[in-house]
């Protein structure tokens, strides 16, 4: 089945500065990934999500890259806000028929800094 | 749109008791998924359902867990004879058709079950 690695599990950054999330997936024949964004006791909420036909997209402060022949796919957060602290999730579906299953990574633990 | 409903949103057993846990997709979704997640980890797939049918449960523990998501209500997740190590949040999701190449899925807010 499909295996996600996110790293790092904990990322703490400057009001305003970058941050960067990393995932590498294991079935080559994933096709779609999603990010979820979960605040403290709440729903998970999909904040962007990609399709392995495209290699990148964006969505105001938020983007997305996908390199599959690298099997990797990342979440980049630009001039980030104190409402951005969160757990972030990547996630990536497993391959055809059984591509309705979501599997998740560990998560990372977003902090921003006023 | 309401989204996707979950209640109990907090649920607390004693060891051995039963859970019933219940999950009202968002209208026009007819698929429903249950994920577990355990603390400072990320979610597990358990089972996938659609009306009156289990399409997957290959993530959901043998024993003890049942799922269901009859024609009429919501999908409901059972655990008999509840242990501690089941204490964790139990999250539905659902998506209006499967996910090749279309359906995203929404979750709920999750049932936070604590097992004593």
């Amino acid at each position: 089945g499909e295996n996600v690695e996110q790293h790092p599990s904990t990322l703490s950054v400057q009001e305003g500065d970058s941050a960067v999330i990393k995932c590498t997936y294991s079935d080559s024949a994933s096709n779609y990934f999603p990010w979820y964004k979960q605040e403290l006791g709440k729903r998970p909420q999909l904040i962007i999500d990609i399709r392995s036909n495209v290699g990148e997209k964006k969505d105001q402060r938020i983007a997305v890259t996908l390199n599959k022949t690298a099997k990797h796919f990342s979440l980049h957060i630009t001039e980030t806000q104190p409402e951005d602290s969160a757990v972030y999730f990547c996630a990536a579906t497993h391959r055809w028929p059984n591509d309705y299953k979501l599997s998740f990574g560990a998560g990372t633990t977003v902090t921003v800094r006023a | 749109n309401a989204g996707v409903m979950q209640n109990p949103r907090h649920l607390v057993r004693r060891r051995g008791q039963e859970a019933r846990l219940r999950c009202s997709p968002m209208k026009g979704h007819s698929h429903v998924y249950w994920y577990r997640q355990l603390p400072e980890e990320g979610l597990k797939f358990m089972v996938y359902l659609q009306k009156e049918n289990i399409i997957d449960e290959s993530g959901m523990p043998k024993e003890r867990f049942s799922a269901e998501f009859p024609k009429e209500g919501p999908s409901i997740l059972r655990i008999q004879q509840v242990v501690r190590g089941d204490s964790a949040a139990y999250f539905c999701a659902s998506s209006p058709e499967e996910l090749s190449g279309k359906g995203t899925q929404y979750f709920g807010p999750g049932t936070r079950l604590l097992v004593l």
